[in-house]
């Protein structure tokens, strides 16, 4: 899986949009992008995942650098909900491989 | 509805003294993973089994192993734990290993 770096921390106030981002300038060309975030002391959890274009799902939008080394993960409407550490993964979804975690970014949503 | 359970979320075992943690899932997927998380840090995977075939990390200790007796089942056996075993044990499953994984609560390990 490729390396990927994230922020340690950030804040976001109540109702305003979150933007993660993720540096993953190894990435190769078929590696997906995936992001799960886990809430504290709870499971990671799967939000979404992309390759080249960008995806939008229920929980978040994912936007994707036309070069494939970074992205962004947007929480549109953050609430005290999302307060979780999100991680960004680089994948490739072939063969039996599982995911490799990093350090992941915290984000705490403020009131 | 629940998916992905683990029992128990709380486990307590002495040094040196075998313990299995278990999990089970409802979701009829064929890969199911085993994870160690540290306090403070992200999930390491241990291995994971993809049906029947079992794939171990690298640099997963011996002290570790894994039986998935049928599709819903899958236990973690620590022969012998340490106290640098503690940590959140998690499980989780997916489909195929391409899709989204499944993580169940965690079984929290103390070792006293």
């Amino acid at each position: 899986d490729a390396k990927t770096t994230q922020p340690p921390s950030m804040d976001c106030a109540e109702g305003r949009a979150a933007n993660l981002p993720c540096n993953h300038s190894t990435i190769s060309g078929n590696e997906y992008v995936y992001w799960y975030r886990q809430i504290h002391s709870q499971g990671p959890q799967y939000i979404i995942h992309g390759l080249k274009n960008n995806e939008t799902n229920e929980m978040a939008s994912l936007i994707i650098t036309e070069d494939r080394k970074s992205s962004t993960l947007i929480l549109p409407h953050a609430t005290l909900r999302d307060t979780a550490v999100y991680y960004c993964i680089g994948h490739m979804d072939t063969g039996r491989r599982a995911l490799t975690f990093g350090s992941g970014t915290r984000l705490q949503v403020q009131p | 509805d629940a998916m992905v359970i683990q029992n128990p979320r709380y486990q307590v075992t002495q040094f040196g003294k075998p313990v299995t943690l278990s999990c089970s899932q409802t979701l009829n997927h064929n890969v199911m993973y085993w994870y160690q998380q540290k306090s403070s840090q992200a999930p390491k995977l241990l291995f994971h089994y993809y049906d029947k075939d079992f794939n171990n990390e690298a640099d997963t200790p011996d002290n570790f192993q894994s039986r998935r007796p049928n599709t819903s089942f899958c236990f973690l056996d620590i022969r012998s734990p340490g106290l640098g075993d503690a940590a959140m044990y998690l499980c989780a499953t997916s489909r195929d290993s391409s899709y989204e994984q499944y993580f169940g609560p965690g079984t929290r390990l103390t070792v006293t």
